[in-house]
């Protein structure tokens, strides 16, 4: 299993600034996710992260959105830039396990824009 | 695309009923199927998962899952559920390198 650390936990922020949020793995990983569990909603994924390369984003989601950094083999960044309340939202960063399509979660960071 | 269903938004039962929620999915090919929970407050965990052999298989506390491909299936079950049951479950596809989740059941075991 892996362990997945997020922060922050939570935030609330104002409509037109950006949030990083950052996600920290305990072991080495190639690919690392990023989903998006809208209130009410399921989880959609919003990019695939891998060292040394640009994410790939999936539709309706683009860089200038949510830029995404995987400087290393452990550690990501999603970023929501300039927000509005339709952001709100929890953002999970997760990666895959040993057994090709079981993912591990973080806890989650849980985003309120007013 | 792929699509994955869950057929209950809400289910609420009693201690030592049965349960059961549905799934399926669109994608005709390949897949691999996961059942996924989520405790209150808690982060996502993995229930029970599908990928080859006996399409009924078995996961952690007690649940199991059956795979009818002709259906494109993969329903949870557990024969006696407890209190701490009490979860939201997502039902998860996977094909090619993407997961696919399903709108999740909130599932409310009262005691």
């Amino acid at each position: 299993s892996a362990v997945i650390s997020q922060k922050p936990s939570r935030d609330i922020c104002q409509r037109g600034t950006s949030l990083t949020i950052q996600c920290q793995v305990d072991s080495q990983v190639t690919m690392m996710f990023w989903y998006r569990q809208q209130p009410g909603q399921s989880l959609t994924l919003i990019a695939t992260a891998n060292q040394g390369s640009e994410a790939t984003y999936e539709s309706g989601f683009v860089i200038d959105k949510f830029p995404i950094s995987r400087p290393n083999l452990t550690f990501s960044t999603l970023t929501v830039s300039n927000m509005s309340p339709e952001d709100s939202s929890i953002y999970l960063c997760s990666v895959e396990g040993t057994s090709a399509g079981e993912l591990f979660f973080g806890e989650g960071s849980r985003l309120t824009v007013l | 695309a792929q699509s994955v269903s869950q057929h209950n938004h809400h289910v609420i039962l009693s201690e030592a009923a049965s349960l059961e929620l549905g799934c399926n999915y669109s994608y005709g090919g390949t897949v691999n199927l996961f059942w996924y929970v989520q405790y209150p407050g808690q982060h996502l965990q993995l229930l029970l998962k599908y990928f080859s052999g006996d399409p009924l298989v078995k996961g952690i506390k007690g649940f199991e899952a059956e795979f009818i491909k002709s259906k494109f299936s993969f329903n949870l079950r557990k024969p006696s559920v407890q209190w701490s049951d009490t979860a939201e479950y997502f039902c998860a596809v996977k094909n090619d390198y993407k997961l696919s989740f399903g709108a999740g059941t909130t599932v409310t075991v009262r005691a």
